[in-house]
């Protein structure tokens, strides 16, 4: 089982909320870690866009909009990007990320479509 | 401006080397660690190895290990990836970027292990 586990896919409207999950492997649990997130337009660097860990410990990139947001759901082990009043420039592919074991371990990343 | 460039890309046969550089610039180099992370054709994001600001202190992932090391020189404000043994599976984009949270990336050169 991989360590961060995210869905292959997304689609919502311009204007709506989008929510992305990132789910930690049993074992690895989501309140002790920073989770990073970054986000990579069709052939573009990727873009960092946030880091949380906690409402005490977070930090948003440089540029990035307040509409793009982290958060972390205990119950189910994930960290979370909340992006609210999508736009048409979101369409992206969105990876998480934590300092794992030595190592830093990329999600898979997901794949917004905005409708 | 936080520039980071990338050059030493290359179609190489398996089991041979190379050697990436990243030429950094806008920043003080020595004060921070450095990552180098890859991307393979249409596939997500790979972390592969990152090192301390004066060099004393590397991690690398599991599927370089003994193959790749990074290193730096602080006097000329660059990073470096020496790569060995290389393999098909490492055929990829590889970005230098500014650790931890990569805020800055390069815009990567590309390496092609292909006979």
């Amino acid at each position: 089982q991989p360590v961060l586990t995210q869905p292959t896919s997304l689609s919502a409207s311009p204007g709506a909320s989008v929510r992305f999950t990132c789910t930690l492997r049993s074992g690895i649990n989501v309140g002790s870690y920073r989770i990073y997130w970054y986000q990579q337009k069709p052939g573009s660097l990727p873009r960092y866009l946030l880091r949380y860990k906690s409402d005490s410990d977070k930090q948003q990139g440089s540029g990035v909009p307040s509409r793009f947001s982290g958060s972390k759901d205990a119950s189910t082990n994930a960290g979370l990007l909340l992006i609210s009043g999508l736009q048409s420039e979101d369409e992206a592919d969105y990876y998480c990320a934590i300092w794992y074991s030595s190592t830093l371990v990329f999600g898979g990343g997901t794949k917004l479509t905005v409708l | 401006e936080v520039q980071l460039v990338e050059s030493g890309g290359a179609l190489v046969q398996p089991g041979g080397s190379l050697r990436l550089s990243c030429a950094a610039s806008g920043f003080t180099f020595s004060n921070y660690w450095m990552s180098w992370v890859r991307q393979a054709p249409g596939k997500g994001l790979e972390w592969v190895a990152n090192i301390k600001q004066d060099g004393s202190d590397t991690y690398y992932v599991d599927s370089v290990k003994g193959r790749f090391t990074i290193s730096r020189d602080n006097a000329k404000n660059s990073l470096y990836l020496q790569m060995n043994s290389l393999k098909t599976e490492d055929t990829a984009m590889y970005y230098c970027a500014r650790d931890l949270p990569l805020d800055f990336w390069g815009q990567g050169t590309l390496v092609t292990v292909s006979s």
